[in-house]
């Protein structure tokens, strides 16, 4: 079973702050690292897909950085708004043979900010 | 397109009892699988399918059995309910997962209670 961490656990920020948190997860036989956002009461839904060591995305206020070689992504949301609260998840992509993938979930990151 | 539909969106049942979780996503996705959500855990993968006839075990498929009869249907049944299978249940779908980029679309959950 593959090991993919999340901290924190869970972040209270108040409105307007910026804010940061972290994915870890096997440095080797790396394929691809997903970020999902869950609001509550909703289904998950994709944010990001990473795969390539260095790569950055951006999705309006919300970037993820990713470091294959350490085996960590950075998710970090800029000006955080009252909307953005949710549970943040990352997954590994990992290979299962025959051309296929599974991706294993962190337990997630849940923001809450404060307005 | 509705997406990915799941019923019932809440269900109780006693122990022992047996019953099936539907799932259905109308995107022509190849791809279906079932996860778990518990307090303090990621999705763990249940069950997966490839494609019609064809299906395979996750993380956690105790007692858990599935069927993919044809590409828009992925029931999940519980033969024999038990307390620990108190969760909630989310289907999701992707295309493939051939891709390493292939992200996945989630339903709504179910969420069940064993007494």
């Amino acid at each position: 079973i593959l090991n993919v961490e999340q901290s924190p656990q869970s972040l209270h920020v108040q409105e307007g702050d910026s804010t940061n948190f972290t994915c870890s997860f096997p440095s080797s036989n790396f394929y691809a690292l997903h970020w999902y956002r869950w609001e509550t009461a909703k289904s998950p839904e994709a944010l990001f897909v990473m795969t390539l060591n260095g790569d950055e995305k951006k999705k309006g206020r919300i970037s993820a950085t990713l470091n294959t070689k350490e085996g960590y992504s950075y998710l970090y949301i800029k000006g955080s708004q009252p909307e953005d609260s949710a549970t943040y998840l990352c997954a590994f992509a990992a290979y299962s043979g025959a051309g296929s993938y599974q991706l294993t979930f962190g337990k997630g990151t849940k923001l809450s900010v404060i307005p | 397109n509705a997406g990915v539909t799941q019923t019932p969106k809440f269900q109780v049942l006693k122990t022992g009892q047996s019953m099936t979780l539907q799932c259905a996503q109308d995107m022509n996705h190849e791809y279906m699988s079932w996860y778990r959500q518990d307090p303090g855990m990621g999705l763990r993968l249940i069950h997966y399918s490839v494609g019609a006839g064809i299906t395979d075990q996750g993380e956690v498929p105790n007692g858990y059995n599935v069927s993919r009869s044809t590409t828009e249907d992925f029931p999940l049944r519980l033969l024999s309910a038990a307390p620990s299978q108190t969760s909630v249940y989310f289907c999701a779908s992707s295309y493939s997962n051939r891709g390493r980029e292939e992200t996945q679309y989630f339903g709504p959950g179910t969420r069940l209670l064993v007494l």
